[in-house]
């Protein structure tokens, strides 16, 4: 298995650009969710799901889009860059969306900067 | 989330055993404690989690006080390769999220 897979490793992007960070898991698991991780700080949820055509909203979703249409690929759009959005941004895998049961996978993160 | 305490940073001499406290004393009955560790800004990686009773796996040991209310952290024999930040987290439960404090960051000395 190559476990959880972010793509690209490295994107800069000019204010008011779009793009889409890449995330792909295979090992069929149900849950998938995207972090961000500003310099010196922990990690912070923007947005997660719980099964193929489910999404929700974490703690810092404003700015950034997703869509779950398959159980391998979790995407993560930003619509418009601004700079506050430099960081880097980790997704992460879980086999089964139960709390107390199972641990999640990270994968190695996109480190984002935006001019 | 319960909130946790943990220490800034701590030392850990090559080969000794690293102990790593967190406080969580607004921890429920029903609340796992995870522990996860992050390498020099690689992904995080899980390391170990436990309800009420001692866990044990072939990276960690985590010990939880009667009361529930903190937990230890042993690695049983550092290693350069430890040398990270280690979080402690308790997730509320149902809950999906895992809220990311700024942890302890462990440093392995030769």
């Amino acid at each position: 298995n190559a476990g959880v897979t972010q793509t690209p490793k490295f994107q800069v992007l000019k204010t008011g650009q779009s793009m889409t960070l890449q995330c792909a898991q295979d090992m069929n698991h149900e849950y998938m969710s995207w972090y961000r991780q500003d310099p010196g700080m922990g990690l912070r949820l923007i947005h997660y799901s719980v099964g193929a055509g489910i999404t929700d909203q974490g703690e810092v979703p404003n700015g950034y889009n997703v869509s779950r249409s398959t159980t391998e690929d979790f995407p993560l759009r930003l619509l418009s860059a601004a700079p506050s959005q430099t960081s880097v941004y980790f997704c992460a895998s879980s086999p089964r969306p139960r709390q107390g049961t199972d641990e999640q996978y990270f994968g190695p993160g996109t480190r984002l900067t935006v001019t | 989330d319960a909130k946790t305490t943990q220490p800034p940073s701590m030392d850990c001499a090559e080969g000794r055993a690293a102990n790593l406290p967190c406080n969580h004393s607004t921890i429920s009955g029903n609340e796992y404690v995870y522990w996860y560790r992050q390498i020099h800004s690689q992904g995080p990686q899980y390391i170990i989690h436990g309800l009420k009773n001692n866990e044990t796996n072939e990276m960690a040991s985590l010990i939880i006080t009667e009361d529930r209310k903190s937990s230890t952290l042993i690695l049983p024999h550092a290693t350069l390769r430890d040398t990270a930040v280690y979080y402690c987290i308790v997730p509320r439960a149902g809950s999906y999220q895992l809220t990311f404090g700024k942890g302890t960051k462990l440093s392995v000395i030769p």
